[in-house]
């Protein structure tokens, strides 16, 4: 079984949907959680960044943590088609920020 | 500054052919790392430094693979007499401790795609 477990998807919704992206971790030293977002045949790039549980808000992009069930949410208001991407996400314990343990990947399509 | 660059782009090579890839970090970073990347697959975990200093490599990682990082700015990762197994994307990131020490905020390339024939 892996550390961290992501629904490849690929997750298809109209545009102007709410869409709910989700991983679920093994590991309980999780201290920090990232969402990256990669469009194809580019790096990833950093969304939003969590630590410990809560929610954090940016723009149209919610990222939510509850370490009491080892599940993380990636919520996008009103989507667009510009969002369709893969959406990976990563963690790493409080004491080992040099490497990260990442998801597989979410492949979310947004239709016009 | 215009982030992390990753060169070539895309290589071909023959099985048993020695490859590098060049990673040019943002200048202010000093911790850089290399992951490989699949398809379907979120990126894996190869080597990391520190400056100069190569601080971790995974243990994954097969003897033939090798990074350097010699005066502590660009790096080069060398993969000597390449395998069928080892067409990936090879992703570069850099990072600077910021405000939340422990945040491991990274900055990644573009990739270098490797194809082994």
């Amino acid at each position: 079984q892996k550390e961290v477990e992501q629904d490849p998807g690929p997750l298809s919704v109209p545009e102007g949907a709410i869409v709910s992206l989700n991983c679920t971790y093994s590991n309980s030293a999780f201290q920090y959680f990232m969402w990256y977002r990669q469009y194809s045949r580019k790096g990833p790039e950093l969304l939003m960044y969590t630590y410990s549980s809560g929610n954090k808000e940016d723009g149209r992009f919610t990222a939510q943590v509850d370490k009491s069930s080892k599940y993380i949410s990636l919520f996008i208001r009103d989507s667009q088609p510009s969002d369709s991407a893969t959406y990976l996400c990563a963690m790493s314990p409080m004491d080992s920020n040099y490497q990260l343990i990442w998801g597989a990947g979410t492949k979310l399509i947004i239709k016009p | 500054d215009t982030g992390v660059s990753q060169n070539p782009r895309h290589k071909i090579t023959k099985r048993g052919q020695n490859v590098t890839f060049r990673c040019d970090p943002i200048s202010e970073h000093n911790r850089l790392y290399w992951y490989r990347q699949t398809l379907g697959q979120g990126p894996e975990f190869l080597t990391y430094f520190q400056n100069e200093a190569q601080l971790e490599k995974s243990r994954l990682l097969s003897d033939r693979f090798s990074a350097e990082r010699p005066k502590g700015s660009f790096s080069t990762l060398e993969i000597q007499r390449t395998e069928q197994g080892d067409s990936a994307m090879y992703l570069c990131a850099s990072s600077y401790p910021g405000p939340f020490s422990g945040a491991n905020v990274l900055t990644f390339g573009a990739g270098s795609r490797l194809t082994v024939l």
